[in-house]
């Protein structure tokens, strides 16, 4: 168990619609980066939040969009979904800057499913 | 924009063998980070180990080790003993550090099968 939580675990959709991923980073990490894992495109980072704000981004597309909490806890959002959009998404965070490994730990991942 | 790129998309070694996993990279920056992460059935991503590139001492962590070649740009996981929970996909890591933004870019990962 890493310590990094995300909800749901699965879910299933139809296109079109629109969703919402969650996750809490463990206890302290001050990083949320948000990646994707599908079969054609790989595990392709989305976007990284630090303390609140936007931080870096990577190949997300314009109908996704993300936050970070004040309790640091992070969403993904995710419109317009198409059959592509299918995919395991994950969350992970890392410590404050300082840390000399920059480790990220990984949650379980959201299985999405867009039928 | 750094690439990484794992040739082997799958491998087969037999349990209390040794494998070795491959993967180079591709970077203009001197100081960076480089890892190893597995992803078994579960599917839960979970760290093998790590190298910082100012160390010329490869990494070790139990039976995983690195054969890091900085000049060469490669950086292999080595296996030994294999055990049948070594069954996963193996997946190459780098990563620039700038701050407080430090994304992992992935190779495509390499399926390991571990048989009796």
């Amino acid at each position: 168990d890493s310590g990094v939580t995300q909800t749901p675990k699965h879910l299933i959709t139809a296109t079109g619609q629109r969703v919402t991923l969650r996750c809490s980073p463990r206890s302290g990490d001050l990083s949320v980066y948000w990646y994707q894992q599908s079969l054609d495109q790989g595990l392709q980072f989305l976007i990284q939040y630090y303390n609140g704000e936007e931080r870096a981004k990577g190949n997300i597309l314009e109908r996704f969009s993300a936050q970070q909490f004040p309790d640091l806890h992070s969403e993904l959002n995710l419109s317009s979904l198409e059959l592509g959009d299918s995919a395991l998404y994950f969350c992970a965070s890392s410590p404050p800057g300082g840390s000399s490994y920059n480790e990220q730990f990984f949650g379980p991942g959201t299985r999405l499913t867009v039928l | 924009a750094q690439t990484v790129t794992q040739s082997q998309p799958e491998m087969s070694v037999q349990e209390a063998e040794t494998v070795t996993l491959s993967c180079t990279y591709d970077t203009s920056e001197n100081n960076y980070y480089l890892f190893w992460y597995k992803q078994p059935p579960s599917r839960q991503m979970i760290l093998v180990i790590r190298q910082e590139a100012y160390k010329q001492q490869n990494a070790t962590e139990n039976r995983f080790s690195v054969n890091f070649q900085k000049a060469a740009k490669s950086f292999s996981l080595k296996i030994s003993d294999s055990q049948l929970g070594d069954t996963a996909m193996y997946f190459c890591a780098f990563m620039l550090p700038t701050g407080t933004a430090s994304k992992l870019t992935f190779g495509t990962g390499t399926r390991l099968q571990v048989t009796l």
